[in-house]
């Protein structure tokens, strides 16, 4: 079974603090994700990686950052934690073509006050 | 511009009863099509996929259905039982658009089986 990990369940940081948001996947997958997930706006993708040290933006990147040193790890980074950040973090991976299939960690539950 | 939209947000049926959930798709690029389920606190897990090449893809309980011409797809979960109220996501790929790794998802409908 593929397993991705994400380093919090949840976490409660201050307005301007720097947060680091860790995810692993077991699989050796190509590809890695990062969502948030808010009531009723769904699933929105800020960052992507198809390949170590490659990213791109998604839908949604202002205010984030990503790293990806490793094929195993895929880091967001929230520069300076604003209040608007306070969100469900989900991080997914895939191995790619053929298979399209996203799996996904369980989730950071991430606060700013 | 939502290119995937599942415009129910909430769905509600009786324990054994059929559920419909639907989702419509405005990029006609879109070729590959996922169905998800989620649980509070719990991240997303994959229920069921379909290729633009068929038009119905089925797994025990839960068949989805694609209708290109109408740009629209729906997921049938018969019978339904208490344990499948969840959020049920639309998500949609263009595999041959280059961005075959990317998926773009619905807002989501709540489902609620009642006993």
């Amino acid at each position: 079974d593929v397993k991705v990990t994400q380093s919090s369940r949840y976490l409660v940081k201050r307005t301007g603090e720097k947060v680091f948001l860790e995810c692993v996947q077991d699989m050796d997958h190509e590809n890695m994700f990062w969502y948030r997930q808010d009531p009723g706006l769904g699933l929105r993708l800020i960052y992507f990686s198809y390949d170590v040290k490659m990213k791109e933006k998604g839908d949604i990147p202002e205010g984030y950052s990503v790293s990806r040193e490793k094929k195993e790890r895929f880091s967001l980074i929230l520069e300076s934690a604003s209040t608007n950040q306070t969100s469900m973090y989900l991080c997914a991976s895939s191995l790619g073509s053929p298979s399209y299939e996203q799996y996904f960690g369980p989730g950071t539950r991430l606060t700013v006050t | 511009d939502q290119q995937v939209k599942q415009n129910s947000p909430s769905l509600s049926v009786q324990e054994g009863r059929i559920s419909i959930l639907n989702c419509d798709y405005t990029n006609s690029m879109f070729d590959y099509f996922l169905w998800y389920k989620k649980y509070p606190a719990e991240g997303p897990t994959f229920l069921i996929s379909i290729s633009s090449i068929k038009d119905k893809n089925e797994d025990g309980r839960f068949t989805v259905f694609l209708n290109k011409s109408a740009k629209h797809l729906s997921l049938h979960i018969v019978p339904s039982q208490p344990g499948d109220s969840a959020v049920y996501f639309c998500a949609a790929s263009a595999r041959s658009g280059g961005s075959n790794y990317k998926l773009t998802f619905g807002k989501g409908t709540l489902l609620t089986v009642n006993p």
